[in-house]
């Protein structure tokens, strides 16, 4: 398998614009996790999805930020409107239900760094 | 809610030598995950190793081993004859036992291999 997908790789926009963020889940994975890095706050979870049902949103920061997954194959985080203090990376994350004997390992992508000028 | 916290903002180790990442959590969960993940340059997150809070064994893969200490609520990375390629953040991650949960990671320790 190729692994968790994510595009793009560098994004660089301006403020006030759209941006939206692709991951492709490994095959066969149930749950996708959305995380963002920053250097003041670390990685922390924005999003999370369970058979493309979201279960916890409630590390989104607001209404900006909204997330979907229309079928177990992909996901979208959007960003509308951007602000510079969206400049981030962001993570894409999936595991499989009871697999590697119920350690559930996230798989990351290589994630998506956001440029909000 | 849990935490995980790693007072150890850089850490640098000489090739060939041995160091030891430190990362303790607070949870009032009795059974959980622990985990390290490898953050390269690349960006890429890596696990590097993990560990069941009710297996008293300390898990090691190859060069890697943790000591996990249930009671103070501490889980060290040891990296034995460390080499130029481990360079790179390290992160402690925290995940409950109950199914799919979120990892919470620490603030990340970077870690510099001087040849």
């Amino acid at each position: 398998d190729a692994g968790v997908i994510q595009s793009p790789r560098h994004e660089v926009t301006e403020m006030g614009q759209e941006v939206t963020l692709r991951c492709k889940p490994i095959s066969g994975h149930d749950y996708l996790f959305w995380y963002r890095q920053t250097m003041m706050r670390g990685l922390e979870l924005l999003i999370y999805f369970n058979n493309n049902v979201p279960i916890d949103d409630s590390g989104m920061p607001e209404d900006r930020f909204s997330a979907k997954m229309p079928n177990a194959s992909f996901s979208t985080l959007k960003i509308q409107p951007s602000e510079p203090r969206d400049s981030a990376v962001y993570f894409c994350a999936s595991s499989l239900a009871g697999g590697e004997g119920g350690f559930d390992i996230q798989y990351f992508g290589a994630g998506t760094r956001l440029s909000v000028l | 809610a849990q935490t995980v916290t790693q007072s150890q903002p850089e850490m640098s180790v000489q090739e060939a030598e041995t160091v030891t990442l430190s990362c303790t959590y607070d949870t009032s969960e009795s059974d959980y995950y622990l985990f390290w993940y490898k953050q390269p340059p690349s960006r890429q997150m890596i696990l590097v190793i993990r560990q069941e809070a009710y297996k008293q064994q300390n898990a090691t893969e190859n060069r890697f081993s943790v000591n996990f200490q249930k009671a103070a609520k501490s889980f060290s990375l040891k990296i034995s004859d460390s080499q130029l390629g481990d360079a790179a953040m390290y992160f402690c991650a925290y995940r409950n036992y109950s199914g799919n949960t979120p990892l919470v990671f620490g603030k990340g320790t970077r870690l510099s291999v001087i040849a």
